[in-house]
């Protein structure tokens, strides 16, 4: 079906609010990942997802991040009291069970404010 | 993480075929060499991934030595679409990928 698909595009908020980023994976795959990306930088990897399970939370910078993924499919990623330096392009990627290709989707450009 | 070295940048012209270099001295047994390419506004993709020797698909051939501590992307006869950024990583099957910088290829008419 549809490639990997994240919601919303563009988000700018004020600096404290919390914002959730949605990332909504090609159907049947059973991997998820997160990354973020700053400008001229490659992706940075954040965390991942083996159905429901987080396998690996290690990239994420601080307790202020955090993932879930409760049905398998579709993850938020969370970021609470949000700062300045928070503002990137966050990335969701997927891959299925077979192959070890990640698809990546468009990203959320996230600007605080 | 087992971390790889490219080059920031590389000029080509059109027509030409490109060839870039990855280091990757602390490779370990379990890990695949990955190349993405990703183009501005967009994310990275997939290009191709090899273990050992020489891959070839429709679009590039990876060439990596016996010792595994480099490879080397090979882009035939590329074309301005190729221009893009392109990353080496490693993948140890965990699924924990480190991309790094990349290599800016700039090819021009």
């Amino acid at each position: 079906g549809a490639g990997v698909s994240q919601s919303p595009r563009y988000k700018v908020t004020k600096r404290g609010q919390d914002v959730a980023l949605r990332c909504d994976p090609i159907s049947g795959h059973v991997s998820l990942y997160w990354y973020r990306q700053a400008l001229g930088q490659g992706p940075e990897f954040l965390t991942y997802f083996n159905y429901e399970a987080q396998q690996d939370k290690s990239g994420l910078p601080n307790d202020r991040f955090s993932a879930e993924r409760p049905e398998g499919s579709i993850s938020t990623l969370t970021i609470q009291r949000t700062e300045q330096r928070d503002s990137a392009m966050y990335r969701c990627a997927s891959s299925s069970e077979t192959t070890y290709e990640q698809y990546f989707g468009p990203g959320t450009r996230l600007t605080v404010t | 993480l087992a971390k790889t070295t490219q080059p920031i940048s590389m000029d080509s012209y059109e027509g030409q075929e490109v060839n870039i270099t990855c280091s990757h001295n602390n490779i370990a047994t379990n890990d695949y060499i990955t190349w993405y390419q990703q183009f501005p506004s967009q994310g990275p993709r997939f290009i191709i991934q090899g273990y050992k020797t020489k891959v070839t698909n429709e679009v590039a051939s990876l060439f990596i030595p016996a010792d595994r501590k480099s490879s080397t992307l090979s882009l035939p006869r590329v074309s301005l679409s190729d221009t893009a950024v392109y990353y080496c990583l490693l993948d140890d099957n965990f699924n924990k990928f480190y991309f790094g910088s990349g290599t800016k290829l700039n090819v021009k008419p």
